[in-house]
C-alpha cells in the first residue's frame, strides 16, 4: 500500500521552514526522499535506516519513528531551489518493491 | 559518468501497436525497475529485477512485460498498448536494490498513446 505524504502542496516564502510527512500502514525499514524538479528525473535526497542511520543531503534533514511507522523531511531557511515535488519511498519487507508515496509540491517564493 | 539512459525520450503511438522503451545503466547494478509517473498518483512500480534473468511484479504491472537479459538492460515493452498506458516512465537502478540503497533515476520517456 502506498505510503502517505502531507502535505500535498506547501507555499512558501525564501527562509522559511517547512515539514513534509510520510506515513505507511506497513513495518518499515528504511524510508527514501527524492525531489523531482519539473520535467525531470527524481534525486536522491535522503535515506534514513531502521536503528537511526542516515545517509544523504548536508542542508535537509529528516527524522524516522519506526514504531509509528512515520518519517518527516525538514526544509529550514528555504531556497528558491529547493522548490519541486518531493517524494517518499519505502522497500516492502527484504528490499525489491519500492513503493512511492503520491508527493507534496513545494514551492519557494522569493 | 555514471548514468542510466532510456530511449526514446518521447514517443506518440497508436492503440495496438507493439512498442519498447529501452533502459541502459553504465553502473554495473544489480538493481533495476520501472514506474510510471501519473498527476496526483506518484511514481508507481511497474516491474523490478533484482539480476539478470531475475524480474518480479511492482504494483502495477498489467499490460507490461519485461525482460532482462544482460545486467546493463532491462527494456520494458507495452504489447498492445492503450491510452490509459499514456503517462512518464521512469527507469532506475541501485547496486542490489535494498533498503539502504540509492536509486538512481533515467531521465524519463514521455508516451502518449492515441
Amino acid at each position: 500500500q502506498q505510503p502517505v505524504q502531507s502535505p500535498q502542496a506547501v507555499i512558501l516564502r525564501e527562509g522559511e521552514d517547512a515539514v513534509i510527512n510520510c506515513s505507511s500502514s506497513k513495518a518499515l525499514y528504511s524510508v527514501h526522499w527524492y525531489r523531482q524538479k519539473h520535467g525531470e528525473a527524481p534525486v536522491f535526497l535522503m535515506i534514513l535506516l531502521k536503528g537511526g542511520e542516515q545517509k544523504g543531503h548536508e542542508k535537509i534533514s529528516a527524522s524516522f519513528n519506526e514504531k509509528k511507522q512515520q518519517s518527516s523531511l525538514y526544509l529550514t531557511a528555504s531556497q528558491l531551489s529547493y522548490s519541486g515535488t518531493y517524494f517518499c519511498g519505502t522497500f516492502d519487507n527484504q528490499g525489491g518493491k519500492l513503493i512511492f508515496g503520491q508527493g507534496t509540491e513545494l514551492s519557494v517564493k522569493p | 559518468e555514471a548514468q542510466v539512459t532510456q530511449n526514446p525520450r518521447y514517443l506518440i503511438t497508436v492503440t495496438g501497436k507493439k512498442l519498447t522503451v529501452t533502459c541502459s545503466q553504465n553502473m554495473n547494478h544489480e538493481y533495476m525497475s520501472w514506474y510510471r509517473q501519473d498527476p496526483g498518483l506518484g511514481l508507481r512500480q511497474i516491474y523490478y529485477s533484482m539480476n539478470v534473468e531475475v524480474t518480479d511484479k511492482g504494483d502495477v504491472p498489467e499490460g507490461y512485460k519485461v525482460s532482462r537479459k544482460e545486467k546493463r538492460n532491462f527494456p520494458l515493452i507495452l504489447e498492445s498498448p492503450s491510452p490509459n498506458q499514456t503517462s512518464l516512465y521512469f527507469c532506475a537502478s541501485s547496486d542490489r536494490g535494498t533498503w539502504g540503497e540509492t536509486q538512481y533515476f533515467g531521465p524519463g520517456t514521455r508516451l502518449l498513446v492515441l
